[in-house]
């Protein structure tokens, strides 16, 4: 079975500063692995998402990521946050199941405050 | 760019009454998804469609819970004898391959 861990349920931070959401996942076989955020009334929007290749995966909005075999972790970090990145932000994983669709496993989310 | 589209965006329906929740993918999708969100809870999935069969389906999406595509744009979901419990935000998603799925705004369902 696969499982998301988000540790934190929020995250605060000044605006410009640096930000990290932390996800760490359990999963047999390679993971996919993904980042969406969802704005209030909003679906899931995808951000990135790591498949294979360059451990540093760069997304939508300026958000990078980082996949960690030993680790287990993929944490979505932002250089410089913004007032408009506060959001909920989900981390994902999946694994290519029997019927060809990739399901992910959502973890329950973080929400990100960002302070001007 | 676009977009997954879902109607109705509230629904509000007494306990046992059948429901249709519908969406729009986009349009060179060819896998579409079901997913609920319980308000606080985490995403789950309900069910996955390809080539108009069920491809992959979670224990929540049992007999009472059905998919369609009536037409070659509108994907449903339909919830025959609703209970107080399937109250929740659902998301519809869908994807032209199999990895990166793209997300409706939802449709929050209320049963009373």
């Amino acid at each position: 079975a696969q499982s998301v861990a988000q540790p934190e349920d929020q995250v605060n931070v000044a605006e410009g500063n640096p930000l990290t959401v932390k996800c760490t996942y359990s999963v047999s076989g390679n993971p996919y692995l993904f980042w969406y955020v969802q704005y209030p009334n909003r679906g899931l929007q995808f951000l990135l998402k790591y498949i294979t290749g360059d451990n540093l995966v760069k997304g939508s909005y300026g958000f990078e990521a980082e996949f960690n075999k030993s680790q287990t972790s993929f944490h979505l970090k932002k250089p410089s946050a913004l007032v408009s990145d506060s959001a909920l932000y989900f981390c994902a994983v999946s694994t290519h199941a029997s019927g060809g669709s990739y399901i992910p496993t959502f973890g329950r989310g973080t929400s990100l405050i960002v302070h001007p | 760019e676009p977009e997954v589209t879902q109607t109705p965006s509230h629904q509000v329906t007494q306990m046992g009454q059948e429901v249709i929740l519908r969406c729009v993918p986009i349009s060179n999708h060819l896998y579409f998804y079901w997913y609920r969100q319980i308000l606080g809870q985490k995403v789950e999935f309900l069910v996955s469609f390809y080539n108009n069969e069920i491809s992959e389906k979670s224990e929540i999406f049992d007999d009472q819970f059905s998919v369609e595509r009536p037409d070659g744009s509108n994907f449903t979901l339909k919830i025959r004898s609703t209970k107080l419990e399937d109250s929740a935000m659902y998301f519809c998603a869908s994807s032209e391959q199999t990895d990166t799925q793209y997300f409706g705004p939802g449709t929050r369902l209320t049963v009373l």
